[in-house]
């Protein structure tokens, strides 16, 4: 069964430009979550979609953004980019939502921001 | 808000040497706890979990993790290292929906 897949795996975008990434999480997994993973910060949650739904949401700017896909593909998009938005995104995938579920991760895309 | 943390930030060990790496969270609630190993250039992989019962799990590649309830510890084991288990380790929690709070991290080198 193939796992989530993320892509570009990565990227190199400019200052005030906007990037959007997308991710496909396991055949029928319906729930994505992202995060972003920076040296300084560690793994921070960015939102989870089930069912095309955001369901939560961490804090971050609103320049954050994400949407899920009726195939339960998801993207996430950040407008305005800053050097500090340089980092790992992450994509994980869960059968369902609720306590008692696992998450699998994609390899993540690595944005960089000049 | 929950937190997780993570003491130890990173831990140098020879091979066959015992492990352990320390996990504590803040929430008070059910809670489902987790152990994700990043190997250098990978992406983030289970290594094990509690969601209920029997509080000592054991998981993947011989690592085995205890849960105790009233010191809010999810602390990992392994009885012997190796070299390949050179690593970051990740603790995170779950109280609620799928997301995950993480620890800082844990960077374990093991010598040769």
């Amino acid at each position: 069964k193939a796992g989530v897949t993320q892509t570009p795996r990565y990227l190199i975008k400019t200052r005030g430009q906007q990037v959007t990434l997308s991710c496909s999480p396991i055949s029928g997994h319906r729930s994505v979550s992202w995060y972003q993973q920076t040296p300084g910060q560690g793994l921070q949650f960015l939102f989870e979609y089930f069912s095309e739904t955001q369901r939560n949401k961490g804090n971050f700017p609103g320049r954050f953004s994400g949407r899920q896909f009726s195939n339960s593909r998801s993207e996430m998009n950040v407008s305005t980019l800053e050097l500090g938005d340089s980092a790992l995104y992450l994509c994980a995938s869960s059968l369902v939502v609720g306590l008692n579920t696992e998450a699998f991760f994609g390899q993540g895309t690595r944005l960089t921001v000049v | 808000a929950q937190s997780v943390s993570q003491h130890n930030h990173h831990v140098i060990l020879s091979e066959a040497a015992s492990l352990e790496l320390g996990c504590n969270y803040s929430y008070g609630g059910t809670v489902n706890l987790f152990w994700y190993v990043q190997y250098p250039g990978q992406h983030l992989q289970l290594l094990l979990k509690y969601f209920s019962g029997d509080p000592l799990v054991k998981g993947i590649k011989g690592f085995e993790a205890e849960f105790i309830k009233s010191k809010f510890s999810f602390n990992l084991r392994k009885p012997s290292v190796q070299w390949s288990d050179t690593a970051e380790y990740f603790c995170a929690v779950n109280n609620a929906g799928n997301m995950l709070t993480f620890g800082g991290g844990t960077r374990l080198m093991v010598k040769p």
